[in-house]
């Protein structure tokens, strides 16, 4: 049973370039969502994917912006990258609305410099 | 808005004890759901323990437990017989029931991270 997956897992961008990251969620899941987290700090949320469509959004620019796709699968890309991008950006999966707790990605490590 | 706050940047048990980690949270809502997730250094979060609001019977998963006061707007975690392997970052965490679009938001605290001493 695949767990969540996440690529790339490492990634170094230049300020003002575009970056798309990808998750696949954990087999029987339809929703994603996306977490931002700097070092040594709790995971932010940006938004989340149900039905392919962006049901939540949390105090993100509209530089973030993602996509689900049919098969769950899910992107999130960052434009006009700031060097305040990076972080470790965290893709999780969850099945249904009430209460189901979500399965984490090993994450992405962004760098901008 | 709900936020989450947890007191305790870093803790630490000799291997064996107990301890016990702190969570506030603050919302308007009466129905919700409170999780503990850890995070080892390798960086996966897992789900540890999870909580519905309304029940009144505190969770209980093997060595960990937790301290659901709703009143107080408190959810304290209770790990017992601390292992090495318990060394990780603990995040408690906040699930609103779904908004109107269908859509549902987890937030989570700043973290307590705590070191595990043989």
């Amino acid at each position: 049973d695949a767990g969540v997956t996440q690529s790339p897992t490492h990634l170094i961008k230049t300020r003002g370039q575009q970056v798309t990251l990808r998750c696949s969620p954990k087999s029987g899941h339809d929703t994603v969502s996306w977490y931002q987290q700097a070092l040594g700090q709790g995971p932010q949320f940006i938004f989340q994917y149900y039905e392919e469509e962006e049901r939540q959004r949390g105090n993100f620019p509209d530089r973030f912006s993602g996509h689900q796709f049919p098969n769950y699968s899910s992107e999130l890309n960052v434009n006009a990258l700031l060097l305040g991008d990076s972080a470790l950006y965290l893709c999780a999966s969850s099945w249904g609305p009430k209460g189901s707790p979500l399965h984490f990605g090993n994450g992405t490590r962004l760098t901008v410099t | 808005a709900q936020t989450v706050t947890q007191s305790q940047p870093e803790m630490s048990v000799q291997e064996a004890e107990t301890v016990t980690l702190s969570c506030t949270y603050d919302t308007s809502e009466s129905n919700y759901y409170l999780f503990w997730y850890k995070q080892p250094p390798s960086r996966q979060m897992i789900l540890v323990i999870r909580q519905e609001a309304y029940k009144q019977q505190n969770a209980t998963e093997n060595r960990f437990s937790v301290n659901f006061q709703k009143a107080a707007k408190s959810f304290s975690l209770k790990i017992s017989d601390s292992q090495l392997g318990d060394t990780a970052m603990y995040f408690c965490a906040f699930m609103k029931p779904p908004y109107n679009t269908g859509g549902f938001k987890t937030i989570f605290g700043a973290g307590t991270r705590l070191f595990v001493k043989a």
